[in-house]
């Protein structure tokens, strides 16, 4: 697609539950990027990749919560054993080369609600 | 590690009225800023952007934002605000020789404008 594309769109989980949410990013994007937005709040980093490989992770609140890149397109961000204080909007970008963000764009997809009951 | 500030958390206009949306940040470094732009419903959009040069940059439908580097501010403003540019808008700094390809965001300023 000629965007940053995330599913699901919405997600509704229980308590407990682990859930896994995806990001396919622009055709030939370098870095992928994952953020979380609380309610109120402004867009904060959770991890980035160049490629398949994982560059920083120091934004993951906790071991619950790990990323994926496998073959350095498609991402998957999985949070096990889901809390009520992970609802929040996940939103994931992707930028051309592997440079910074000094140099390239980032292009955010429409992101994924989730909500934990 | 840096940090963002957005003063305003609700703006309401009329349209035809000035904008003016404050944004500062804590980093004493070199830093690359941005403002992003999210309409109701929509992604996050890329309004405009400071690497280095001149300290006015002008983006897209007619906002520009000024770098002041000794006021650690990048404040967003357009002459006369339209009811199309209601939305949610979002400060944020990368700090290169620190945090590298990481996107610091301040806490957002929603704007909404009154036909």
């Amino acid at each position: 697609g000629a965007g940053v594309s995330q599913s699901p769109r919405y997600k509704v989980t229980k308590r407990g539950q682990d859930v896994a949410l995806r990001c396919d990013p622009i055709s030939g994007h370098v870095s992928l990027y994952w953020y979380r937005q609380a309610l109120g709040q402004g867009p904060e980093f959770l991890t980035y990749f160049n490629y398949e490989a994982q560059q920083d992770k120091s934004g993951l609140p906790n071991d619950r919560f790990s990323a994926e890149r496998p073959e350095g397109s498609i991402s998957t961000l999985t949070i096990q054993r889901t809390e009520q204080r992970d609802s929040a909007m996940y939103r994931c970008a992707s930028s051309l080369d592997g440079r910074g963000l000094g140099y390239t764009e980032a292009f955010f997809g429409q992101g994924t609600r989730l909500t934990v009951v | 590690a840096q940090s963002v500030s957005q003063h305003n958390h609700h703006v309401i206009l009329s349209e035809a009225a000035s904008l003016e949306l404050g944004c500062n940040y804590s980093y004493g470094g070199t830093v690359n800023l941005f403002w992003y732009v999210q309409y109701p419903g929509q992604h996050l959009q890329l309004l405009l952007k400071y690497f280095s040069g001149d300290p006015l940059v002008k983006g897209i439908k007619g906002f520009e934002a000024e770098f002041i580097k000794s006021k650690f501010s990048f404040n967003l403003r357009k002459p006369s605000v339209q009811w199309s540019d209601t939305a949610e808008y979002f400060c944020a700094v990368n700090a290169p020789n620190n945090a590298g390809n990481m996107l610091t965001f301040g806490g957002g300023t929603r704007l909404m404008v009154k036909p």
